[in-house]
């Protein structure tokens, strides 16, 4: 495709399942990177790719919350007995490299816990 | 750790009027500057990189300047119109070990009115 692509777009959740969000990066770019993005803060960094490989998961708030990638391509990212305060907006971005290219974001998936 | 500001947190401004928002930074070990755009229920659109070696970048109407040693950067934006309305973010992007990360501030929202 021309652009990252994220789905699904908007998910609504109960307080307690499981929620999975997937991002398509642009062909060939080998660098993904995961934010969060909630209500009145700002864009906030999750979890790093190069390949398959996540040298950096500082980000992520809790062991709640992983992601994986597989063929260096598309990557899914899980949270697992979600809790209102994970509402938020996700965004993905990838780059062609990881030192310092601009990273394209997608369109972000809106997940709200109820 | 870095911290990005962005002052104001919101702008409005009648059409055709010329507007400075400002983003401010703590660590001024900065390897290159993003400004962005990210319209209501989108992601985020890059406006302008600028590289820590640069002191300006100027796309159409926009221009953005970087001050590494001040830690700041501005974005002008010459006879706003009301398309112009948004929210401006500014990321830092910092390297860390082979990988560049960005760190977002808050944002501007600009409205533009006709």
């Amino acid at each position: 495709g021309a652009g990252v692509s994220q789905s699904p777009s908007n998910k609504v959740t109960e307080k307690g399942k499981d929620v999975e969000l997937r991002c398509d990066p642009i062909s060939g770019h080998t660098a993904l990177y995961w934010y969060r993005q909630s209500l009145g803060q700002g864009l906030e960094f999750l979890i790093y790719f190069q390949g398959n490989s996540a040298p950096d998961k500082s980000g992520l708030p809790s062991d709640r919350f992983s992601a994986e990638r597989t063929g260096g391509s598309v990557s899914t990212l899980t949270i697992q007995r979600t809790q209102q305060e994970d509402s938020a907006v996700y965004l993905c971005a990838s780059s062609t490299r990881s030192s310092g290219e601009t990273q394209y974001f997608g369109p972000g998936t809106r997940l709200l816990v109820l | 750790k870095q911290e990005v500001t962005q002052i104001p947190a919101a702008l409005s401004v009648p059409e055709g009027e010329n507007l400075v928002l400002n983003c401010s930074f703590t660590d001024s070990a900065i390897y290159n500057l993003q400004w962005f755009r990210q319209d209501p229920g989108k992601g985020l659109t890059s406006l302008l990189l600028i590289q820590s070696s640069q002191r300006e970048q100027t796309s159409g109407r926009l221009n953005a300047s970087l001050d590494k040693s001040s830690g700041r950067s501005t974005l002008y934006i010459a006879a706003s119109q009301p398309g112009d309305s948004a929210t401006y973010l500014c990321a830092v992007i910092s390297m860390g070990s082979g990988y560049s990360t960005l760190t977002f501030g808050k944002g501007t929202m600009l409205l533009v009115s006709p």
